[in-house]
């Protein structure tokens, strides 16, 4: 089982730019979020996908949307990069209480 | 609103015990979780906690009090690979998972 994996690992993008980072759930799970996290703080949640459709959204603006596919593989996508956006994005996959993480994509705009 | 609140920084040394601590105000809870995360790597899953108690897993355990809305982590016989952050997060009535920025723990020799 290779777990959730995530790509790619790192990117560098321009501000104004639009940039598509794809997870792969753990094998069995359904439900995937993604999580945004600053350097030094907490992940904190963009949106979760369940049955291809946006189930729960945090506070992102609308720049951030996503995509599932019926193999549960998801998109992120963020249009008209900010130098904000630099972070460390996040995929978690579960089935039921206990959320498995990918190993991230570092996230730079310049 | 929702807050997380865990300590910023704790320092203990190899061998020892560590207690962090956690309180959380929530619109809802449908449990607790303790992550581990090594600086520059995805969270790990360390344990998980619905009902009042204390949860043991080896050299972790995790104890919740619903009704004070706290929870610690206990770290037994520390090792120098224990150093990293430490997240403790509460899934809301919405089943969002809410989180605090993370405990740093340093191990000293």
């Amino acid at each position: 089982d290779a777990g959730v994996t995530q790509s790619p690992t790192h990117l560098i993008k321009t501000r104004g730019q639009q940039v598509t980072l794809r997870c792969s759930p753990k094998s069995g799970h359904d439900t995937v979020s993604w999580y945004q996290q600053a350097l030094g703080q907490g992940p904190q949640f963009i949106f979760q996908y369940y049955e291809e459709e946006e189930r729960q959204r945090g506070n992102f603006p609308d720049r951030f949307s996503g995509h599932q596919f019926p193999n549960y593989s998801s998109e992120l996508n963020v249009n008209a990069l900010l130098l904000g956006d630099s972070a460390l994005y996040l995929c978690a996959s579960s089935r039921s209480a206990e959320a498995f993480f990918g190993q991230g994509t570092r996230l730079t705009v310049v | 609103g929702q807050n997380i609140d865990q300590p910023t920084e704790m320092t203990a040394t190899e061998g020892a015990i560590v207690q962090i601590n956690c309180t959380y105000q929530t619109s809802g809870f449908n449990g607790l979780f303790w992550y581990q995360q090594h600086a520059g790597e995805a969270p790990t899953f360390l344990s998980y906690n619905v009902l009042d108690g204390l949860e043991e897993k080896g050299r972790f355990s995790s104890f919740l009090s619903r009704s004070k809305g706290y929870s610690y982590l206990l770290l037994k016989e520390l090792q120098m690979k224990d150093s990293a952050s430490y997240l403790c997060a509460v899934r809301d009535s919405n089943y969002q998972l809410i989180w605090g920025a993370g405990t740093k723990l340093i191990i000293k020799p």
